[in-house]
């Protein structure tokens, strides 16, 4: 089993939908949870991050983290074109305290 | 502010060279994280320091690959002999401070090629 899992899409979404993007993790033990965006040919760039049990949102992203279920997801509502891109969900605490584990990503689309 | 400077942008090199990748992290970040991304691994961690201290080499892929962090601004991933399974891009990244909170911030990667 993967370290960490999210569903590789495409994931193909009208435009002003509301996109939803899944992540699990094996390391009952994580602590911190982190979503990044990387556009094709370019770097992973930070986008949210959440420690808590709950949902975080910060304008059109939320993040929603239940370690119980060890589980986290990302919720990007009136979805756009330029939000087109591959998102990595990283995990970090646990066995692997300072590390970001991430995951392979989820390719994104939103279609006009 | 200037984010995580990475050089070169891109390298192509034939096999059996040695190749050096550079890296200038956030001023004031005290972690440093050498990266790999490839369509079939993703994103492999491959060696990171704290205080210019090299913390946990066991994303190495074989001793071909050793990394150095003389000081505070500067970092190096040398491949030597390169071959083409290597190709990839290669990314540093920095985070203020050792920790699980920590975000890390990456650079714009170098593109290697070996031919």
């Amino acid at each position: 089993q993967k370290e960490v899992e999210q569903n590789s899409g495409p994931l193909s979404v009208p435009e002003g939908a509301i996109a939803s993007l899944n992540c699990t993790y094996s390391d009952r033990g994580s602590q911190s949870f982190f979503w990044y965006r990387q556009y094709s040919g370019k770097s992973p760039e930070l986008i949210m991050f959440i420690y808590s049990n709950g949902d975080k949102e910060d304008g059109r992203f939320t993040a929603q983290l239940n370690k119980a279920s060890q589980y986290v997801s990302l919720l990007i509502r009136d979805s756009q074109p330029s939000d087109s891109a591959t998102y990595l969900c990283a995990v970090a605490g646990g066995t692997s305290y300072g590390k970001l584990t991430f995951g392979q990503g989820t390719i994104l689309t939103v279609h006009p | 502010d200037a984010g995580v400077i990475q050089s070169p942008r891109h390298e192509v090199t034939e096999m059996g060279q040695e190749v050096t990748l550079r890296c200038k992290p956030i001023s004031g970040h005290n972690s440093l994280f050498w990266y790999r991304q490839t369509m079939m691994r993703g994103l492999e961690l491959l060696i990171y320091f704290n205080n210019n201290v090299p913390i946990d080499d066991s994303g190495m892929p074989e001793d071909r690959f050793s990394a150095k962090m003389p000081n505070a601004s500067f970092s190096t991933l040398k491949i030597q002999p390169s071959e083409p399974r290597d190709s990839a891009v290669y990314f540093c990244a920095s985070s203020p401070r050792w920790g699980r909170n920590q975000p890390q911030h990456f650079g714009d990667g170098t593109r290697l090629s070996i031919l």
